[in-house]
């Protein structure tokens, strides 16, 4: 089971740029990154994943070198309503039974200032 | 609102209570999971259905929790002689599956159990 590890927390100003990287050494063949974002008081909320190379959409960038033991959560311009904690995730996976079970660690809690 | 709804959104029971909780999927969606999240913590997996089979608990799982998918479509989730330390946001998730690779799970907005 591959072991994320990623900031406990990052400070930001609005506007600015945010790169969150994560390391997971130990990450599988076929494993994907993915990372969530959650508010307080509200459950997790899928934001990207990505395998390798670049993956971008309408919220982030993910950005995952060849060797795929780390990646970088990037958010362009973040607002005030950016401030949440942010999970990277390798999942794990059942490949017989196909279960998909989320393993969370603690996250990094971004915090958006003005 | 078609997203994944929890009920109650919050629960006060004394030590030693049963409580049942609530989980109404997205609709199209086969796969459902239970996780919990304390203070501070990430969500932990508690268990996972496809359709209406139970496929996965964790060891987490004490024999005082039980989970239920009837039929495939809502779930529910009963903690038994509940004990201060089930004290928790106890949070369900959806998927439509379809792929092993399937990593985006929709999340309800949890339901906080506080036992006192």
């Amino acid at each position: 089971l591959a072991k994320t590890t990623q900031p406990i927390s990052m400070d930001s100003y609005e506007g600015q740029e945010v790169n969150i990287t994560c390391s997971h050494n130990n990450i599988a063949t076929n494993d994907y990154i993915t990372w969530y974002q959650q508010f307080p008081s509200q459950g997790p909320r899928f934001i990207i994943q990505g395998y390798k190379t670049k993956v971008t959409n309408e919220v982030a960038s993910l950005f995952i070198p060849a060797d795929r033991k780390s990646s970088t959560l990037s958010l362009p311009r973040v607002s005030l309503s950016d401030t949440a904690v942010y999970y990277c995730l390798v999942g794990d996976r059942d490949y017989g039974g196909a279960t998909n079970k989320l393993i969370f660690g603690t996250g990094t809690l971004l915090a958006v200032q003005p | 609102d078609t997203g994944v709804s929890q009920d109650p959104r919050h629960k006060i029971t004394k030590r030693g209570q049963n409580v049942t909780f609530r989980c109404d999927p997205i609709s199209e969606h086969n796969r459902l999971y239970w996780y919990r999240q304390t203070l501070g913590q990430g969500p932990e997996f508690l268990t996972y259905f496809q359709n209406e089979a139970q496929l996965e608990k964790s060891r987490l799982l004490s024999d005082r929790f039980s989970a239920e998918r009837p039929k495939g479509s809502f779930s529910t989730l009963e903690i038994q002689r509940t004990e201060q330390g089930d004290s928790a946001m106890y949070l369900c998730a959806s998927s439509l599956g379809g792929s092993v690779w399937d990593n985006e799970q929709f999340f309800g907005p949890g339901t906080r159990l506080t036992v006192l």
